[in-house]
């Protein structure tokens, strides 16, 4: 099957500074890829959508300013924590679907904001 | 309100015993649904579709409108079956985009 990378998979920063993970897809193109966030033992939140060439959709109680997301290549697609604080601390999670329009998921990137 | 349901956060049951993992779903209109899973250390990965009827590592599901569920079963639970398992649901005209029940965790004891 298709393969979904993240970069990179763990990361811990400083309050205040800004962080960026890379989301790529491997072996296809993928136009939108999907990021979701998830707390320990518990569901995966769907922050934006990321659409190749535009401007990303974010869900509703997303911060688009803080969750800067670039979508600058059909393979690639990234999103910046900005100013992160402590409670943005999680595990982020990317996905794109195949041209059967399979999703197919990151391995994920657990960052930790001290 | 677009709102998946896993009413059990933890499923525990002993090897060879019958699994029941529930979900259910609340959408106006025509949804896809779907269970992933994710074993201990691995990334999600698609268990099976609700289109596909298909019977993937044993697992079924069948899609009940009239109760808006899509519960997961197994004859005859494996210790490899222990992992979280995740309920879907994605709409027709939402290019892709999942949203996902609460999770639950399966542990099949030897």
């Amino acid at each position: 099957g298709a393969v979904v990378s993240q970069h990179p998979s763990r990361v811990i920063c400083k309050s205040g500074t800004s962080v960026k993970i890379e989301c790529r897809s491997l072996d296809f193109q993928a136009t939108t890829m999907f990021w979701y966030r998830q707390f320990p033992k518990q569901s995966l939140m769907l922050m934006a959508t990321s659409n190749e060439g535009s401007k990303a959709t974010y869900e509703q109680g997303v911060e688009k300013d803080k969750f800067l997301i670039n979508h600058a290549s059909l393979t690639l697609s990234t999103l910046t924590v900005t100013s992160a604080h402590p409670e943005d601390s999680s595990f982020y999670i990317c996905s794109a679907p195949d041209q059967g329009h399979e999703q197919f998921f990151g391995p994920g990137t657990r960052l930790t904001v001290l | 309100a677009q709102r998946v349901t896993q009413p059990e956060k933890l499923l525990s049951v002993f090897k060879g015993a019958p699994v029941e993992l529930k979900c259910n779903y609340s959408y106006s209109g025509s949804p896809e649904l779907f269970w992933y899973v994710q074993y201990s250390r691995q990334r999600l990965q698609l268990l099976l579709r609700h289109i596909s009827r298909e019977s993937i590592k044993g697992f079924t599901a069948d899609l009940n409108k009239g109760e808006t569920s899509f519960h997961l079963k197994k004859p005859f639970a494996q210790e490899e079956d222990s992992a979280m398992y995740y309920c879907a649901l994605s709409g027709g005209n939402q290019g892709g985009k999942l949203i996902f029940g609460q999770g639950t965790e399966l542990s099949v004891k030897p």
